[in-house]
């Protein structure tokens, strides 16, 4: 079935510390994955992304980790600053249609 | 760039009225999608547009949900009529190749509240 958001789970972390953040997809024909972030009163901003072929990929102070076997991904967000808080979706491109679909989303708060 | 447009940025309608959202997506961008996002369902996808011609809107809630792109440069998503249940944030998207996986482009959401 497709992920639809119920809850929205918080991650607390104090600035300076490095946080993760999980998701678990629903297709096991996905073979695109993307992680947004959303700042209150904006739309979704990419950070990452990562092919099905991979199972990991790095940017800038981000590291995405994809581990098909259990369909899930997870967001390393390296010195974690206060500008990092928000909050954060991992989507999955359906293969075929290339429609994106949302997770839940986690929210992030970072502590000064 | 001046990146996705949506208008209004916020929308307070009554019950019953007619309410239309617009979106102007990225120059050159050839798939064009709309998302509802509420705090019990996140963000939902409600249809897609490829080079105009919509190709998936098993997200359409119902009936009352209709949306058009008629050109490469404009659509609309419109309700009628809107009922209070219809109140969220709506956001149109882009994304420049229909055929390939790539990231969206969100505008900043249409707030909508039905009273």
């Amino acid at each position: 079935g497709e992920s639809v958001g119920l809850h929205l789970p918080t991650l607390s972390v104090q600035e300076g510390d490095n946080s993760i953040i999980n998701c678990a997809y629903s297709n096991s024909a996905s073979d695109y994955f993307i992680w947004y972030k959303q700042e209150s009163g904006k739309g979704p901003q990419f950070i990452i992304d990562i092919r099905s072929n991979m199972d990991k990929r790095q940017g800038q102070r981000v590291t995405v980790l994809l581990n098909k076997t259990v369909k899930h991904l997870s967001l390393q967000i390296a010195a974690t600053q206060p500008g990092d808080s928000a909050v954060y979706f991992c989507a999955e491109n359906m293969g075929g249609g290339f429609k994106t679909i949302f997770g839940a989303g986690t929210r992030l708060f970072v502590k000064a | 760039d001046a990146g996705v447009i949506q208008s209004p940025r916020h929308e307070v309608t009554e019950m019953g009225q007619e309410v239309t959202l617009r979106c102007k997506p990225i120059s050159g961008h050839n798939s064009l999608f709309w998302y509802r996002q509420t705090m019990m369902r996140g963000l939902e996808l409600l249809i897609y547009f490829n080079n105009n011609v919509p190709i998936d809107d098993s997200g359409m809630p119902e009936d009352r949900f209709s949306a058009k792109m008629p050109n490469a440069s404009f659509s609309t998503l419109k309700i009628q009529p809107s009922e209070p249940r219809d109140s969220a944030v709506y956001f149109c998207a882009s994304r420049p190749t229909p055929t390939t996986n790539e990231k969206l482009f969100f505008g900043s959401g249409t707030q909508l509240s039905v009273l």
